[in-house]
């Protein structure tokens, strides 16, 4: 069954530094890999998704994600970080039609 | 485009009481709807896929009695939370995906609080 582990459940920057949030996927078959973004008592919105185009993946509001087979991983970065991107990130991978989130990190941002 | 709503939005029920949420696509035609639960900081969990016109498929360890799923049309979804108790509090959220689409499109989500 594939699935993902979201390392680091909460991860503290300061604004104006980089913000890297790691992910690595369990998958016996090409992934199609996600990451969305969930602002407090919001629905998630997606940020980027991979789907075996394009290695690098750029996404909404600076993000970009780079899948690695050889780490399994799937790493979102953003150089620099804004005050309006602490929320909750969480990375995903299709498996059966069906979409299987990892734990989640929640971003804070320090001014 | 791809834009999907739920009502409510929040809900205050008191104990044994059934409450309903819609989950609308508003621009699309949804064949698969999902609906997923999400408990403070913690991750979504899926409850049932449906589709247009047939009975929901519910993952392992949720009720079907308890939560009556309806996809009687093509941008409309419905999850009757039956008999509802305190531990049926959460954040409930829907999303939607057009035929053929690997996307699901997300909803704002429910907040159920039940007394």
């Amino acid at each position: 069954a594939q699935s993902v582990t979201q390392l680091g459940s909460h991860v503290s920057v300061s604004e104006g530094a980089l913000v890297l949030l790691r992910c690595n996927y369990s998958s016996s078959v090409p992934p199609y890999l996600f990451w969305y973004v969930q602002y407090p008592n919001q629905g998630l919105q997606l940020l980027l998704k991979y789907t075996s185009a394009a290695t690098l993946v750029k996404g909404i509001n600076g993000f970009e994600a780079e899948f690695k087979k050889s780490e399994t991983s799937f790493h979102l970065t953003k150089p620099s970080a804004h005050m309006s991107d602490a929320a909750e990130y969480f990375c995903a991978v299709n498996s059966a039609s069906k979409i299987i989130f990892g734990s989640g990190t929640r971003l804070s941002i320090r001014p | 485009g791809a834009v999907v709503s739920q009502h409510p939005s929040w809900v205050i029920c008191k104990s044994g009481t059934s409450v309903k949420i819609e989950c609308r696509s508003l621009d699309f035609q949804a064949t698969t709807m999902f609906w997923y639960r999400q408990f403070p900081k913690q991750s979504l969990m899926l409850m049932a896929t449906s589709n247009e016109g047939s009975k929901a498929t519910y993952e392992q360890g949720v009720e079907k009695d308890k939560f009556l799923i309806n996809h009687a049309s093509l941008t409309l979804s419905t999850l009757t939370v039956t008999s509802a108790h305190p531990e049926d509090s959460s954040f409930y959220i829907c999303s939607a995906q057009s035929g053929g689409g690997d996307e699901q499109f997300f909803g704002p989500g429910t907040r159920l609080t039940v007394l």
